[in-house]
């Protein structure tokens, strides 16, 4: 069975500060996705990044990138640079040999000016 | 572009009547999805779809049915709604093959209450 489990509620980061939301994730899949989405107060799911288990180098999508620790079965995201505009929900997913995508429950980020 | 089309935006039930959420996608994904989202738990896959013809059961499936007679309609049925069926609704789909990219497109969401 798959699992994706994300340990922060809420976050707090200052603006044009880097924060890092931590993501763990449990399958038996060898081959297996990890993805990043972000929902604003406005509802809707945007794709933020990607990691693919077998990529040999961590994800980066402009100011967001992805620390894989694959041994450690962590999938953290980094945003460099907060904006107040990053102040949001985050979710963390995973999708394994099945097609099914499974999401964690979320950290809610808040930049501060 | 249309994307991925839910209707209704907003619905209020009472305990018991039936309804269905629609989705439609023009994008000819092959794969769709329908999500539930309940405050602190993220969001939880009810049902899903690899093609016409072909479904299968999420994490919550209960209290649910969908169909797909088409590529683009996926449409999920509350056959006698209950207040714990309270909750956002996200319809999503995506193209399959390849890598495992597989970034999911995301409908604006149908929130509904049932009393």
């Amino acid at each position: 069975a798959q699992k994706i489990t994300q340990t922060q509620p809420g976050m707090f980061v200052q603006e044009k500060e880097a924060v890092t939301l931590d993501c763990t994730y449990d399958t038996s899949d060898p081959s297996y996705g990890l993805f990043w989405y972000k929902q604003p107060s406005s509802g809707e799911m945007i794709f933020l990044i990607y990691q693919g288990s077998y990529d040999q180098q961590n994800a980066t999508e402009g100011r967001y990138s992805l620390n894989f620790q694959k041994a450690r079965k962590s999938a953290n995201l980094v945003i460099s640079a907060s904006q107040l505009g990053d102040s949001a929900m985050y979710f963390c997913a995973m999708r394994g040999s099945s097609y099914k995508l499974i999401f964690g429950s979320g950290t809610r980020l808040l930049v501060r000016p | 572009n249309a994307g991925v089309t839910q209707t209704p935006k907003f619905q209020v039930l009472k305990t018991g009547q039936s309804m269905t959420l629609q989705c439609a996608q023009d994008m000819n994904h092959e794969y769709m999805s329908w999500y539930r989202q309940d405050p602190g738990m993220g969001l939880r896959l009810i049902h899903y779809s690899v093609g016409a013809g072909i479904t299968d059961q999420g994490e919550v499936p209960n209290g649910y049915n969908v169909s797909r007679s088409t590529t683009e309609d996926f449409p999920l049925r509350l056959l006698s709604a209950a207040p714990s069926q309270t909750s956002v609704y996200f319809c999503a789909s995506r193209k399959e093959g390849g890598r495992y990219t597989g970034e999911l497109f995301f409908g604006e969401g149908s929130r509904l209450t049932v009393l």
